[in-house]
């Protein structure tokens, strides 16, 4: 199994483009997370999935996700800001009390 | 927002020592996990105890959970230099949303 992979590793990006940073599991997880991580502030919940078709919403506007299916989680910078340069990690788990597993994340940078 | 807050923000202790730290979170859970994060590389889950757990136990580390007072610790035995890292904890409320703490930075000199 690949795990949780995640493209690009890196990106930069001018203040306005948009972009879709791309995540995939292949164990059959139910459970997908976005995360972003800033220094000294630990990881903050972007958006969870709990299954296919379902998609729930942590921070406001900013970012979009679909989960058309199992394997993929991909989230969309709209309008990106500067306030959006950080590390973005993705995770899945098979049930919500499973341990959680990540891809090693997108290093991004807005303009 | 983030649910849990560890303490100590930041420790340094010698090979061999005990490191211990804590975690407070705000509503009711339905587990709590621990990861720990190396320098520049992922995240790696360590340990979870369930909600209606006290205490569990995983090589050399020892995990508590007082659901009463919403906290828990993480306690790491006769420490080596390669436990150099971060920790967070993470709690799963009953929706299945999993959310982190800021982490403890654990530095282990030789």
């Amino acid at each position: 199994n690949a795990g949780v992979t995640q493209t690009p590793k890196f990106h930069i990006l001018k203040t306005g483009q948009s972009m879709t940073l791309q995540c995939a599991q292949d164990m059959n997880h139910g459970y997908m997370s976005w995360y972003r991580q800033d220094p000294g502030m630990g990881l903050r919940l972007i958006y969870y999935s709990a299954a296919a078709g379902t998609t729930d919403k942590e921070v406001p506007n900013g970012y979009n996700v679909s989960r058309l299916n199992t394997e993929d989680f991909p989230l969309r910078l709209v309008s990106a800001a500067p306030s959006q340069t950080s590390v973005y990690l993705c995770a899945s788990r098979y049930r919500s009390y499973n341990e959680q597993f990540f891809g090693p994340g997108t290093r991004l940078t807005v303009l | 927002s983030q649910q849990g807050e560890e303490d100590p923000q930041a420790l340094s202790i010698q090979e061999g020592e005990n490191a211990t730290m804590n975690c407070s979170y705000k509503t009711s859970i339905n587990n709590l996990q621990w990861y720990r994060q190396n320098s520049g590389r992922g995240l790696v889950h360590l340990i979870l105890i369930r909600s209606n757990e006290r205490e569990k136990h995983s090589g050399r580390l020892r995990v508590t959970l007082d659901t009463s007072k919403k906290s828990s610790s993480l306690l790491i035995t006769a420490s080596r230099a390669a436990d150099t890292a971060s920790y967070f904890c993470a709690t799963t409320d009953s929706w299945g949303k999993l959310q982190f703490g800021a982490g403890t930075q654990v530095v282990v000199t030789p």
